[in-house]
């Protein structure tokens, strides 16, 4: 079974730009959630799409956006990119989302750099 | 709000070593995942665990509900356990919050 794959790997943009990460989960699972990682606030939860609706959110800027495809892909969306949002961005899927007792399974990132 | 802190943040030992991680938050939670990162980044679940003790291979992970408290224990650790080890919590109840993460301990095993 394929893993959770990201894409792309490595971005690099520049400030004001916009920009869109791809997430496709492991087949079968509906639930996919977002994360950011940075060297000073750790890892931070963006938000969880769960068939095609998002169902939590953390605590970012209206400029982060993300959706979820009928096939479960997602996508997540920054507008405006600012330099603090250079980051690894993460996701990962599950079978039933992060408020059940299905594992989640990461993808290997999206590392974003914002000149 | 949940607050979840690791201990400690850089820990160094030898093979061979028992190891200790521990992870405290402040709310009650439904869950509590253990989370290994390797350089480059891929996360690997380790545990969900809401009570008690569970354990794969060397890796065994406890909770104290009651403490807002868990462990994470390495037996006969390796270099290959060299990697960062997070824990993130799940909140009581449901709702809108997602998992909320400590910040991480950097584990180094010497041969």
């Amino acid at each position: 079974k394929a893993g959770v794959t990201q894409t792309p790997r490595y971005l690099i943009k520049t400030r004001g730009q916009q920009v869109t990460l791809s997430c496709s989960p492991i087949s079968g699972h509906r639930s996919v959630s977002w994360y950011q990682q940075t060297p000073g606030q750790g890892l931070q939860f963006l938000f969880e799409y769960f068939s095609e609706t998002q169902r939590n959110k953390g605590n970012f800027p209206g400029r982060f956006s993300g959706r979820q495809f009928s096939n479960s892909r997602s996508e997540m969306n920054v507008s405006t990119l600012e330099l603090g949002d250079s980051a690894l961005y993460l996701c990962a899927s599950s079978l039933t989302g992060q408020q059940s007792n299905s594992p989640l399974h990461f993808g290997n990132g999206t590392r974003l750099t914002v000149t | 709000k949940n607050e979840v802190e690791q201990s400690p943040q850089n820990l160094t030992a030898q093979e061979g070593e028992f190891i200790t991680i521990n992870c405290s938050y402040s709310v009650g939670i439904s869950a509590l995942h253990w989370l290994q990162q390797h350089p480059g980044g891929g996360i690997v679940s380790l545990f969900m665990l809401s009570s008690g003790k569970k354990k794969h291979g060397r890796l065994i992970a406890t909770i104290n509900i009651q403490e807002k408290h868990s462990s994470l224990h390495i037996t006969a650790s390796h270099p290959r356990d060299s990697a960062v080890y997070i824990c993130a919590a799940r909140p009581q109840g449901g709702g809108a919050d997602g998992l909320t993460f400590g910040k991480g301990t950097h584990l180094i095993i010497q041969p």
